[in-house]
């Protein structure tokens, strides 16, 4: 197993366009998690699912911005109409249970750029 | 609401140094967990640390220790004998859930190691 992955590293786009960004969990892990994280602060919740089930959003999380996870393995985010302001890295986390062993692995993020 | 602070943005130490990185917090929650994380150039999100409110024994691990004061809500991240690998931008963050599945983080602290 090789941790969180996800693709792509880098995207580049137009201010208007849609985007999607794809994260593979650890295998087994039921609980996945989608974080942004903006220059010189820290990661902010965005949601997270279990298994095929999106438990919370956060307010972050605009009309323009949806996420899935249907078959409770891989997870896509996509962002419709970006603006400059969606520029950020997105991180995807993934865990096993919840429980208080449980731990979240970190991909190395999707780096959106909006022009 | 919940919220991290990391006063220190930025902290430059000369190698073999001994370096604290500080922590503080703010919960309405008396269950609640503590983690630190480093974030190296690559982007991916090391996990460090858990630590849950009812633990107050401080840990150390190799170079690394945390002292947990709960009477000043704090949760500091010492680095003994600090080397070149240790640079990096390390995050505090904080989760009411039992688990971690919806971390609030701060805003971090680049570390930089001086040869």
């Amino acid at each position: 197993d090789t941790g969180v992955s996800q693709n792509p590293r880098h995207k580049i786009t137009k201010r208007g366009q849609n985007v999607t960004f794809r994260c593979d969990p650890i295998s087994e892990h039921n609980r996945l998690y989608w974080y942004r994280q903006t220059l010189g602060q820290g990661p902010e919740f965005l949601t997270y699912f279990q298994n095929e089930a999106q438990l919370e959003k956060s307010r972050l999380l605009s009309d323009r911005f949806s996420a899935e996870r249907p078959k409770g393995s891989f997870s896509t985010l996509e962002i419709q109409r970006t603006e400059q302001g969606d520029s950020a890295m997105y991180l995807c986390a993934s865990s096993l249970g919840g429980g208080t062993d449980s731990q979240a692995f970190f991909g190395q993020g999707t780096r959106l750029t909006v022009v | 609401a919940q919220k991290v602070t990391q006063a220190q943005t930025e902290i430059s130490v000369v190698e073999k140094e001994d370096v604290t990185l500080d922590c503080v917090y703010e919960t309405r929650d008396t269950t609640y967990y503590l983690f630190w994380y480093k974030q190296p150039p690559s982007g991916e999100l090391v996990f460090l640390i858990r630590r849950n409110s009812f633990d107050e024994q401080n840990e150390i691990s190799g170079r690394y220790s945390w002292n947990f004061q709960k009477s000043t809500s704090s949760f500091n991240f010492t680095i003994t004998a600090s080397q070149v690998v240790d640079s990096a931008v390390y995050f505090c963050a904080l989760s009411e859930n039992f688990g971690n599945e919806k971390l609030t983080f701060g805003t971090g602290t680049r570390l930089t190691i001086i040869p």
